[in-house]
């Protein structure tokens, strides 16, 4: 067990709809990143959060949001669902910094848009 | 734009072959790279960082800068060592960073 906690584990949802993910970093990890894995695109960065403020965005579509909140953790939110957005997401926090930094994955949540 | 490239998607060995899964990195900074791994329904975690120079479960990665590589490597395969692998670097802009992952490979141990 890492300690990073993600909820749902599963999510089925239509197109159209919105959804939210959560994820709970380890205690003490200020550093929240958020994956998307599908099989032909394989770990797609989408976003990287230091205590509360935004440090990097990656391949993240505008339907797409996040946030991390004063209790650090953080939340994922896709709207207008469409049918290639059905992947697993991770987040994942982290402990040290520049090439010493270490990344504490979470299950992942697996989406399923239908 | 930061880049890793995993140009094979699996690599089937026999138990005790040699392994060298490939990462080739594009970066115009000073790289940072790791190798991650995934095991069988656990998570995916760090195995090992160029910068530490170890070796963890006996694989080990050198940065070869003129090559832009970052190669795991093993001498003696293991069937425990079955799993995903992902080569990642990280990059800065400014004092922010992130992890770019490549696309993974798998390998397969046979016994």
């Amino acid at each position: 067990d890492s300690g990073v906690t993600q909820t749902p584990k599963h999510l089925i949802t239509a197109t159209g709809q919105r959804v939210t993910l959560r994820c709970s970093p380890r205690s003490g990890d200020l550093s929240v990143y958020w994956y998307q894995q599908s099989l032909d695109q394989g770990l797609q960065f989408l976003i990287h959060y230091y205590n509360g403020e935004e440090r990097a965005k990656g391949n993240i579509l505008e339907r797409f949001s996040a946030q991390q909140f004063p209790d650090l953790h953080s939340e994922l939110n896709l709207s207008s669902l469409e049918l290639g957005d059905s992947a697993l997401y991770f987040c994942a926090s982290s402990v040290g910094t520049g090439p010493h930094e270490k990344l504490f994955f979470g299950s992942g949540t697996q989406l399923s848009v239908l | 734009a930061q880049r890793v490239t995993q140009p094979e998607k699996l690599l089937s060995v026999f138990k005790g072959a040699p392994v060298e899964l490939k990462c080739n990195y594009s970066y115009s900074g000073s790289p940072e790279l790791f190798w991650y791994v995934q095991y069988s329904r656990q998570r995916l975690q760090l195995l090992l960082r160029h910068i530490s120079r170890e070796s963890i479960k006996g694989f080990t990665a050198d940065l070869n800068k003129g090559e832009t590589s970052f190669h795991l490597k093993k001498p003696f395969a293991q069937e425990e060592d079955s799993a995903m692998y992902y080569c990642a670097l990280k990059s800065y802009t400014g004092a922010n960073s992130k992890l770019t992952f490549g696309k993974g490979i798998t390998l397969s141990v046979r016994p």
